[in-house]
């Protein structure tokens, strides 16, 4: 069980809009601001999205959007593309005990 | 240009000890603020964080996994080494090396896969 909760799945039509949740704790959403996403086609190593909740990497689109409210991120991908459908995780800082962790994925398919 | 590659056994067996090495280039493991995690992630299954080293040797490792995880650096080599012991079927997954730099890890290798079989 992952320490971050994310929707199993989510989908929308081409040119939607969909956001992705990501609720964690105090311990670590609620308390940092280091959550950042990471996109992941099958068979690939996972890219950089947004970093500290809502800063977006050169390169990245600015379709790709992040957010915070108390202990749940989100990821919002406006003007959906069919490049876009892939697997989506969170991760945010949890302390110095814990350090890191991961949300348990979101599979986007654009219909 | 930043690159990160992975490399070791791709067949282990159970109890013996996973070794992998993770070569760098484009930054130095001196750089300031910045280090190399090992981040694993099982067939079909989600990220799971495994130890990072900053370049100030500073080395924190997954509470779960502590107790079978060394990580150390080489820096005259650009390498990372990860080390794991008493692998079991359950550790079979792609391991990945990624670059974290203020906890966001912005670059990654291409992954290997490691299974544990006898």
């Amino acid at each position: 069980q992952s320490a971050l909760t994310q929707p199993a799945s989510v989908s929308g039509s081409p040119g939607q809009s969909i956001t992705i949740s990501c609720t964690g704790t105090s311990s670590d959403v609620g308390s940092y601001d280091l959550v950042s996403w990471y996109q992941q086609h099958p068979g690939k190593a996972p890219k950089l999205m947004i970093y500290e909740v809502s800063k977006r990497p050169s390169g990245v689109s600015n379709r790709f959007s992040g957010s915070k409210s108390g202990n749940t991120a989100s990821l919002t991908i406006s003007g959906l593309q069919a490049e876009d459908e892939a697997d989506y995780y969170c991760c945010s800082y949890a302390g110095i005990s814990t350090h890191v962790v991961f949300g348990g994925g979101t599979k986007l398919t654009v219909l | 240009q930043v690159t990160l590659k992975e490399s070791g056994p791709v067949l282990v067996k159970p109890t013996e000890t996973l070794t992998l090495t993770c070569t760098v280039s484009g930054f130095s493991l001196s750089n300031t603020r910045m280090g190399v995690s090992w981040i694993r992630q099982p067939p079909g299954k989600a990220l799971e964080w495994l130890a990072h080293i900053f370049s100030n040797d500073e080395k924190s490792y997954s509470t779960s996994l502590k107790s079978r995880l060394t990580i150390s650096k080489d820096t005259s080599k650009s390498q990372v080494v990860l080390t794991m012991t008493n692998m079991d079927p359950v550790d079979t997954a792609t391991y990945y090396c990624a670059r974290i730099s203020d906890y966001n890890f912005d670059y990654w290798g291409q992954g290997t896969l490691v299974t544990v079989s006898s």
